[in-house]
Parts: C-alpha cells; structure tokens; sequence
C-alpha cells in the first residue's frame, strides 16, 4: 500500500484564490510527522510546513497552513492568496516514528499546481 | 539562510564508470540523507547516515552505491558502474535531530547516464 497518496495530478488556481492541495497517508506508527515541499522548475526542494501526528493544532506557516484530520489520515495544504510564483510541483511526504532518530520520508507523487493571472 | 550544497550540479557519464556525487550539508546538522528522483516521478528514499554509519538504506541502495562523510563537512554518494537507470536527480538532505524539523535538502545533481 502506498504510504502517501496524492490524487491530484494538476491543479489549477487564479492568482489571489486560495487553493487546497489533498494528500492522505497511510501509517500504524501513533508517531509520525507530515511535511509539504515545493518544487519549482528549477528542481530544488523547499520545505513548507510541518505537522506532528500530536499537534492538537494545524499547522500554519504565512501563506501556507495544513488542514490535519487525523481520523480521516489526510494532510491537505492549503494555500492562501495565490501567487504566480507559486507555481510549482508540491510534495506531501510523512516520516514515522518520532523520538530523537529521523528516519526517511515517504513521498507521494506529487500535485503540479499552475496559477494564473 | 544555511544551506546545503550540491556538486556538480549536472554530470553525463558512460555507462559502467564510477560516479561520485558530493554534498556539504548544514555545519550542525546530524542526519544525512541520499534521495534520487527519477524524470517524472516521485522521490524515493535510498539512505540515511548518522553517527558515522549508515542508519537506514532502501532497497535501491544495492552494492554498487555507497556513501562516505570522509571529514568534517562533506558527505558523498559513490555509484560503482552506472547503469542507464541511474539516471536521475539526486538529492541530499540534512536535518537536525528535531522531529519537527523540515530535511533541508540541496539543490541536487542531475545525473545523465549514456
């Protein structure tokens, strides 16, 4: 079974719209961590926000917050008051276990999001 | 803002040679990572370094890769006799050992196998 799953292949958004990028994950740990990345063109990896399977809170980060529901396994982003610069390939990756040792990331597939003017 | 470095940033070799693909991470991070991404798809893990050795390796890191912090600062990834599909992006990440800490990842090195 795949540990993260995107189902969004491409979004589309207006410049200034928020958008809503879907990411589940599939997981026994009770320890674990979700993290969204963006990937521009340029290929580099920007990391944008964190949640703990512990945080009681959604995560935020400016223009970026993660809407958590636990019971549902979703860790959808959510973009606020796009921007043309936000286009980009966005990444959903989880970590399990928690503690002080950091194990790999699963990734999904990826969304490829294109804003427009 | 720290971060870390990649070289080269782009590397054609023949099939069957020895690629090394080097990394400076962050100077007080202490987990050390080798992800590849192959043109179009999904990132995927192949190792983990801590402490000196290797923590965690992925399926894909058979024999013919392995991975060196030879001093203080670099942190390489050694491909024996490349294959066709090797060709790929590879990334190295850092992290500190804070588990809500984002892996800093570099920029990668596009690697052309021919």
């Amino acid at each position: 079974a795949q540990k993260i799953t995107q189902t969004q292949p491409g979004m589309f958004v207006q410049e200034k719209e928020a958008v809503t990028l879907d990411c589940t994950y599939d997981t026994s740990d009770p320890s674990y961590g979700l993290f969204w990345y963006k990937q521009p063109s340029s290929g580099e990896m920007i990391f944008l926000i964190y949640q703990g399977s512990y945080d009681q809170q959604n995560a935020t980060e400016g223009r970026y917050s993660l809407n958590f529901q636990k019971a549902r396994k979703s860790a959808n982003l959510v973009i606020s008051a796009s921007q043309l610069g936000d286009s980009a390939m966005y990444f959903c990756a989880m970590r399990e276990g928690g503690g002080s040792t950091l194990g790999r990331l699963y990734f999904g597939r990826g969304t490829q999001l294109t804003v427009w003017p | 803002e720290p971060e870390v470095t990649q070289t080269p940033s782009h590397q054609v070799t023949q099939m069957g040679q020895e690629v090394i693909l080097r990394c400076v991470p962050i100077s007080n991070h202490l987990y050390f990572y080798w992800y590849r991404q192959i043109l179009g798809q999904k990132v995927e893990f192949l190792v983990s370094f801590y402490n000196n050795e290797i923590s965690e390796k992925s399926e894909i890191f058979d024999d013919q890769f392995s991975v060196e912090r030879p001093d203080g600062s670099n942190f390489t990834l050694k491909i024996r006799s490349t294959k066709l599909e090797d060709s790929a992006m590879y990334f190295c990440a850092s992290s500190e050992a804070r588990a809500n800490y984002g892996y800093t990842f570099g920029s990668g090195t596009r690697l052309t196998v021919v």
